[in-house]
């Protein structure tokens, strides 16, 4: 079955940039979705096909999508940044979640 | 604004079945396809299937195929999701997640989400 690749954890400072990672076989060839998860609340979409950003979601969160991997970057992250993101794509009609990253703002 | 309420929290017995029902307001119903994703504790996401709110039609995951049935009313605005045979390890949180679809085949990102339900299995 189809695999997307996480790193299990990720650690910034806060105001610098956190860059999450996804891995999968011909990720490149697929539209890439990131969602932001904090503790007891529902995922939220941060990014949709590959680097396109929700209204209400703020500058600082970008995506690409390249070759293997799809990355989500946080600029100047912030403490409210704190959370679980998982990258999402297709497989078929089959859709796939990545492993999940922690990323956590020292 | 789009909003996604679903039913209450659940225990259930190992080898019944559960039903969450998922309430959407805000726009057509029919318009977006309804998905449903399973989050054990501590774990991540899992996509476990779509229903079409306009035909009724179904694409389920391979990993539950056989054991999940989603419906809908569309005179309420109302999706469901039921999972039978539970065991102790379906105990999780399942969310319903509006897909906004993008073209290209059955391909869909979530917009939208519900507040999630928990559904104990106790072992």
């Amino acid at each position: 079955s189809y695999e997307l690749t996480q790193p299990p954890s990720v650690s910034v400072s806060p105001g610098q940039t956190a860059s999450i990672t996804c891995s999968g076989d011909k990720l490149g060839d697929s539209y890439v979705s990131w969602y932001q998860q904090k503790p007891g609340q529902s995922p939220v979409l941060v990014i949709f096909q590959d680097d396109r950003r929700p209204s209400r979601i703020p500058e600082r969160f970008s995506g690409s999508n390249s070759g293997r991997t799809a990355t989500l970057t946080i600029s100047g992250t912030q403490a409210m940044d704190e959370a679980d993101y998982y990258c999402q794509a297709w497989d078929s009609s089959t859709a796939v979640f990545g492993t999940g990253t922690k990323v956590t703002v020292l | 604004q789009v909003q996604l309420v679903q039913s209450g929290a659940e225990v259930k017995n190992p080898g019944a079945s559960v039903k969450v029902s998922c309430k959407a307001s805000g726009y057509t119903f029919t318009d977006y396809y309804m998905h449903w994703v399973r989050q054990a504790p501590g774990q991540g996401l899992e996509w476990m299937g779509w229903i079409s709110p306009n035909s009724g039609g179904t694409n389920y995951a391979q990993n539950f195929q056989g054991r999940v049935t989603m419906t809908r009313d569309t005179s309420i605005s109302t999706a469901y999701m039921e999972l039978s045979r539970l065991r102790s390890d379906d105990t999780a949180v399942f969310y319903c997640a509006r897909g906004y679809y993008y073209g290209s085949g059955s391909k869909y990102y979530f917009d939208n989400w519900g507040q999630g339900t928990l559904v104990t299995v106790p072992s």
